[in-house]
């Protein structure tokens, strides 16, 4: 099993939708959670840490279930410029390694 | 400040030609890391440095070495170039907890 999966993608929505992505990881012991963003051909970027009681940012709201080993990240009234690929990424127990899902496609459609 | 830099942004190798990618950070984060990113794939760890004067091997360090210079620059070797290693590499670094990636070097090796 991968150490972090995400739904495959791609996802294609119209403009004003609301998609939801999911994110599993597999070390219990991992103690931080992120989402990043990377538009085509660029580096990653900070979107969002997850935090346990959950957190909201505009439009952007990130869930942690730890029970469940489950992240998710929810956009509303999605615009054009949210077009990329969404990285579920988590932080070890140790602190010192990062690992990265592969991925999901999201495509916001006029 | 620039956050983190990264030199150069192309570059076109021969096969067993070798070269180095520079990456400097001004943001006083104590760990720096080096991925590789192929098509369609997620961000592989090649290398990391917990702290100036330390390096560890991450999951695909095979054709590669490293330098932490100093704790702004940690740079990345490679002896002996293979068509393999056409990828986009990034650099990035973290302080406590969030990562923060450079732009990327585009290797084509022929």
């Amino acid at each position: 099993r991968k150490e972090v999966e995400q739904d495959p993608g791609p996802f294609n929505v119209p403009e004003g939708a609301t998609v939801a992505f999911n994110c599993t990881y597999s070390n219990s012991a991992s103690q931080s959670f992120f989402w990043y963003r990377q538009d085509c051909r660029k580096e990653p970027k900070l979107l969002m840490s997850v935090y346990s009681s959950g957190n909201e940012d505009g439009r952007f709201t990130a869930q942690l279930n730890r029970a469940s080993q489950y992240i998710s990240l929810l956009i509303r009234d999605s615009k054009l410029s949210d077009s990329a690929t969404y990285l579920c990424v988590v932080l070890d127990n140790y602190g010192q390694n990062f690992v990265f899902g592969p991925g999901t496609r999201l495509s916001v459609l006029p | 400040n620039a956050g983190v830099t990264q030199t150069p942004k192309f570059q076109v190798l021969k096969t067993g030609q070798s070269m180095t990618l520079q990456c400097a950070q001004d943001m006083n984060h104590n760990s720096m890391y080096w991925y590789r990113q192929d098509p369609g794939m997620g961000l592989r760890l090649i290398y990391y440095s917990a702290s100036e004067g330390t390096t560890d091997k991450g999951e695909v360090p095979n054709g590669y070495n490293v330098s932490r210079l100093n704790k702004r620059e940690f740079s990345l070797r490679l002896e002996s170039a293979a068509p393999s290693q056409t990828s986009v590499y990034f650099c990035a670094s973290s302080g406590y907890y969030e990562q923060y990636f450079g732009p990327g070097t585009r290797l084509t090796v022929t």
